[in-house]
C-alpha cells in the first residue's frame, strides 16, 4: 500500500510563507493523481482548501495555493495568519481507485 | 442548506456491525461520487471506502478486508455505510464527502462510532 509522508509539524512567523509538502512512497507525484489538500482545527470537520493540485475550493483565500513541486505535491501559504494555524492533510487518488491521506502537518503560527 | 448530515454511530461491542448513514441536502445528489473517511480522535484522517454515481462502482480501503459495505439510495439522497466484525481499531468519527471530478467540497459533522465491550 503506498504511503503518503507529510512533515508532521512545521511553524511560520504571521505574514510569512510557508510550504507544506506531501511525497509518495511510490514515486513522483504527479497531477494525475489529483493531489488535495485539506485544514482541520481542533473539534471541526476537515475544509476543503486545495483540489485537482492547484484549485481552490469555493471561499479559499488566494493566500493559499497548491502545485507539484519537484516529486511532491505542495501547498503554500503566503502572508500566513494567527487563524491559519491547524493541521494540514493532503489526499490522492491512486491508480485503481483507492484514494490515500498523508499523516497531516501540525501547523503554527508564532 | 447545502449540507451533509452523517448517523447511526454509537457504542457496539467487538465482533458487532452498525450502520452509518448519511443524508445529503440542498443539491443534487445523484451525479456525485461518495467517500467515507474516518478519524480516531486526536489523530489523523483516512480514506475508508467511495461508491460511484449510480451505486455499482465501489473502493475499499485494504484495512476493510471485506467486513464494510458502502451503498446509496439515490431516490432517498442517502449514503450508507454497512459495518460488520468490527474491531476496536475502527473505533473512530466517521465523515462522509461528496466528490465532483476529484473535488472533495463537502463534509459533514461525522458520527462517532466506539467498539468496545
Amino acid at each position: 500500500q503506498t504511503v503518503v509522508t507529510q512533515e508532521p509539524s512545521l511553524s511560520v512567523t504571521p505574514g510569512g510563507t510557508v510550504t507544506l509538502t506531501c511525497g509518495l512512497s511510490s514515486g513522483s507525484v504527479s497531477t494525475s493523481d489529483h493531489p488535495s489538500w485539506f485544514q482541520q482545527t481542533p473539534g471541526q470537520p476537515p475544509r476543503t482548501l486545495i483540489y485537482n493540485t492547484n484549485i481552490r475550493s469555493s471561499g479559499v483565500p488566494d493566500r493559499f495555493s497548491g502545485s507539484v513541486l519537484g516529486n511532491k505535491a505542495a501547498l503554500t501559504i503566503t502572508g500566513a495568519q494567527r487563524d491559519d494555524e491547524s493541521d494540514y492533510y493532503c489526499l490522492f487518488h491512486m491508480t485503481g481507485g483507492n484514494w490515500v491521506f498523508g499523516g497531516g502537518t501540525k501547523l503554527t503560527v508564532l | 442548506e447545502v449540507q451533509l448530515v452523517e448517523s447511526g454511530g454509537g457504542l457496539v461491542q467487538p465482533g458487532g456491525s452498525l450502520r452509518l448513514s448519511c443524508a445529503a441536502s440542498g443539491f443534487t445528489f445523484g451525479p456525485y461520487w461518495m467517500h467515507w473517511v474516518r478519524q480516531v480522535p486526536g489523530k489523523g484522517l483516512v480514506w475508508v471506502s467511495r461508491v460511484s454515481p449510480d451505486g455499482r462502482g465501489t473502493n475499499y480501503a485494504d484495512f476493510v478486508e471485506g467486513r464494510f459495505t458502502i451503498s446509496r439510495d439515490n431516490a432517498r439522497d442517502t449514503l450508507y455505510l454497512q459495518m460488520n466484525s468490527l474491531r476496536g481499531e475502527d473505533t473512530a468519527v466517521y465523515y462522509c464527502l461528496r466528490d465532483l471530478y476529484w473535488h472533495l467540497d463537502l463534509w459533514g459533522r461525522g458520527t462517532l462510532v466506539t467498539v468496545s465491550s
